[in-house]
């Protein structure tokens, strides 16, 4: 069966730091993986997604993430955080069969200034 | 912001009671996807529509049924209400059946009691 984790339910970073956050995932054939962010009271918005080609994707915000196929993993990653990211994240993969969304517990992180 | 609209915003039910959530699709897009979002989780999914026919369903009980329509908007009907169906649901809107990449509305909110 496909999955998502994200291990840590919330990440704390100083603004103007690097922030990581991180997500592993368990799929058969090729992934295609996603961030995606929610704020209070809102939907969700797409950040970027890893479908094939280069391991760095460079999405929205300034946000990117690195997909480590040995290491299941697709961390979301920001050189310099501000307190405006400051949002629940959250990480899907597709299921290839039925064209679903599977995420994860989502990950909430606080940038405090 | 996309192109994704969902009505009402908000609601409030009572347990027993029957509801009706509606979803305007992104121009261009022909599947609907629907998404339960329990308070501290991720987005679960509930089932898939594509030309007006459901195409793929997650672990939801019958209760849970809905409708496309011609111009591929969508109904999300919920029978029997319980207090666990208080969550967000978010419509999600791809240009094709198997288009991986989805675009969400801003979700309803629906308070069971």
């Amino acid at each position: 069966a496909q999955s998502v984790a994200q291990p840590e339910d919330q990440v704390n970073v100083a603004e103007g730091n690097p922030l990581t956050v991180k997500c592993t995932y368990s799929v058969s054939g090729n992934p295609y993986l996603f961030w995606y962010v929610q704020y209070p009271n809102r939907g969700l918005q797409f950040l970027l997604k890893y479908i094939t080609g280069d391991n760095l994707v460079k999405g929205s915000y300034g946000f990117e993430a690195e997909f480590n196929k040995s290491q299941t993993s697709f961390h979301l990653k920001k050189p310099s955080a501000l307190v405006s990211d400051s949002a629940l994240y959250f990480c899907a993969v597709v299921s290839s069969n039925t064209g679903k969304l599977i995420f994860g517990q989502g990950t909430t992180l606080q940038v405090k200034p | 912001e996309t192109g994704v609209t969902q009505s009402p915003t908000h609601l409030i039910k009572t347990r027993g009671q029957q509801v009706t959530l509606r979803c305007s699709s992104q121009s261009g897009h022909n599947t609907v996807s629907w998404y339960q979002q329990a308070l501290g989780q991720g987005p679960q999914f509930i089932f898939q529509y594509y030309r007006e026919e459901e195409n793929g369903r997650g672990n939801f009980p019958p209760r849970f049924s809905g409708l496309q329509f011609p111009n591929y908007s969508s109904e999300l009907n919920v029978n029997a209400l319980e207090l666990d169906d208080s969550a967000l649901y978010l419509c999600a809107s791809s240009r094709f059946h198997g288009a991986v990449e989805q675009y969400f509305g801003p979700g309803t909110r629906l308070t069971v009691t």
